[in-house]
């Protein structure tokens, strides 16, 4: 069965960086786009970017640029989502989510349990 | 980006009655090649990551209770659950994926009356 398993809780200070992953299984990791989502507290979903392993470069949302870089690791079939220079409005769950077509554009089918990422001094 | 409106941001509903919620988008998330609308719609319970209900607008996913049921084309958009049951106490969002970045409705609550 499909799942998406992301690394654990983060505790960070302002201006650091975190990187969480998002290993994935059950399915050809190389077929599908993989997806980064983040919802702050008691707040709405916001997507942040994109990559797929057919599809080339990884692409992001404005917002993010600069700060932010997905990869992924085909030989362990991880997801990496690294954000930089943290504000304490970075303080979010961050998930990770399977697009549910291969090779295309599609919904997000499966996702990861969250891992929560506070920014504080 | 394209902007994604849900009305209303909750809504109180009796047991077994109908739910209709409404999404529209800033601009159309139609693409005539493939004939298909770019949307989708989540459920989220309290601690959960959202789940996949409804994809290119009007497709339930696989295990979806057929209660819940998705309409709408172009920049219009409805998710419509026929016969409330308390496990549906969630907030719902819809998602357009035809544009980047994506973008999410604020979410709709939806409660038992």
């Amino acid at each position: 069965q499909v799942q998406l398993v992301q690394s654990g809780a983060e505790v960070k200070k302002p201006g650091a960086s975190v990187k969480v992953s998002c290993k994935a299984s059950g399915y050809t990791f190389t077929s599908h786009g993989i997806s980064w989502v983040r919802q702050a507290p008691g707040q709405g979903l916001e997507w942040m970017g994109w990559i797929t392993y057919y599809n080339g470069n990884p692409s992001y949302a404005q917002k993010f640029q600069g700060r932010v870089t997905l990869t992924t690791d085909t030989s362990t079939t991880t997801a990496y989502m690294e954000l930089r220079s943290l504000r304490s409005d970075d303080t979010a769950v961050y998930y990770c989510a399977r697009e549910r077509d291969p090779f295309a554009r599609s919904s997000l089918d499966y996702w990861g349990q969250g891992t929560l990422v506070t920014v504080s001094t | 980006d394209i902007v994604m409106t849900q009305s209303p941001d909750s809504l109180a509903v009796s047991l077994g009655e109908r739910a209709t919620i409404n999404c529209k988008s800033s601009q159309s998330v139609f693409y005539s090649s493939d004939n298909k609308n770019y949307l989708a719609w989540f459920q989220q319970k309290l601690g959960q990551p959202p789940k996949l209900l409804i994809y290119w607008a009007s497709t339930r996913e696989s295990g979806v209770p057929d209660r819940f049921s998705g309409g709408g084309s172009g920049t219009d958009f409805t998710l419509t659950i026929s016969s409330l049951q308390a496990e549906d106490v969630a907030v719902y969002y819809c998602q357009q994926y035809f544009g980047t970045p994506q973008t999410f409705g604020q979410g709709t609550k939806v409660e038992i009356k």
